[in-house]
């Protein structure tokens, strides 16, 4: 159990609708990445909050957007979705200071029918 | 653009012998080179990690080698288990925010 949780573990969707994945940082880690992961392919960073500010940004499309809230949790908002957004979603939570290596949740199955 | 790269996206040894998995970088910037291990419907779980000022960092099994000019680094699992089955993913950190740059994944299997 590497302390980060995500939720739902699964989620189905048809094309054109909204989504949120929720992800729960483990504890004191203040920074949250979030990272797609398609088809057996790598994972691709989309954002990294810290403490509930924006702190970088990778390959994340305009229809998709993120917060990260007070209590630290951050929640992955993907909206208009298509039929290639299908993908494992990952949440990986980190201090920033000091540990480097990110510990990362059970991931979010995205399947859009 | 691909800063890291896994270019074997299979491998498959013997129970007991060495598996050597490989990750190739462009960006010099990089700074610090991780391992993960993911098995499927699980996340990525850290294994292993080394600095950029160093060559070599060995935790039993697993011994992660470091060449700078090559801009190279290597995953030695001796002796490989059976258990050792699972995807592994190299990745780099050297962006803003500490942001992991992962490479495409290598396919361990290793046969009874």
């Amino acid at each position: 159990d590497s302390g980060v949780t995500q939720t739902p573990k699964h989620l189905i969707t048809a094309t054109g609708q909204r989504v949120t994945l929720r992800c729960s940082p483990r504890s004191g880690d203040l920074s949250v990445y979030w990272y797609q992961q398609s088809l057996d392919q790598g994972l691709q960073f989309l954002i990294q909050y810290y403490n509930g500010e924006e702190r970088a940004k990778g390959n994340i499309l305009e229809r998709f957007s993120a917060q990260q809230f007070p209590d630290l949790h951050s929640e992955l908002n993907l909206s208009s979705l298509e039929l290639g957004d299908s993908a494992l979603y990952f949440c990986a939570s980190t201090s920033v200071q000091g540990n480097t290596e990110a510990f990362f949740g059970q991931g979010t199955r995205l399947t859009v029918v | 653009d691909q800063q890291v790269k896994q270019n074997s996206p299979s491998l498959s040894v013997q129970e007991g012998r060495i598996s050597i998995l490989n990750c190739d970088y462009t960006n010099s910037m990089f700074d610090y080179f991780l391992w993960y291990k993911k098995y499927p419907a699980e996340g990525p779980t850290f294994l292993i990690s080394i600095s950029s000022i160093k060559d070599k960092n060995e935790d039993g099994r697993f011994t992660v080698f470091l060449n700078k000019s090559a801009k190279h680094l290597s995953l030695h699992i001796v002796p490989s288990q059976p258990g050792d089955s699972a995807v592994y993913f190299c990745a780099a950190r050297g962006n803003a925010g500490n942001m992991l740059t992962f490479g495409g994944g290598t396919r361990l299997m290793v046969k009874p």
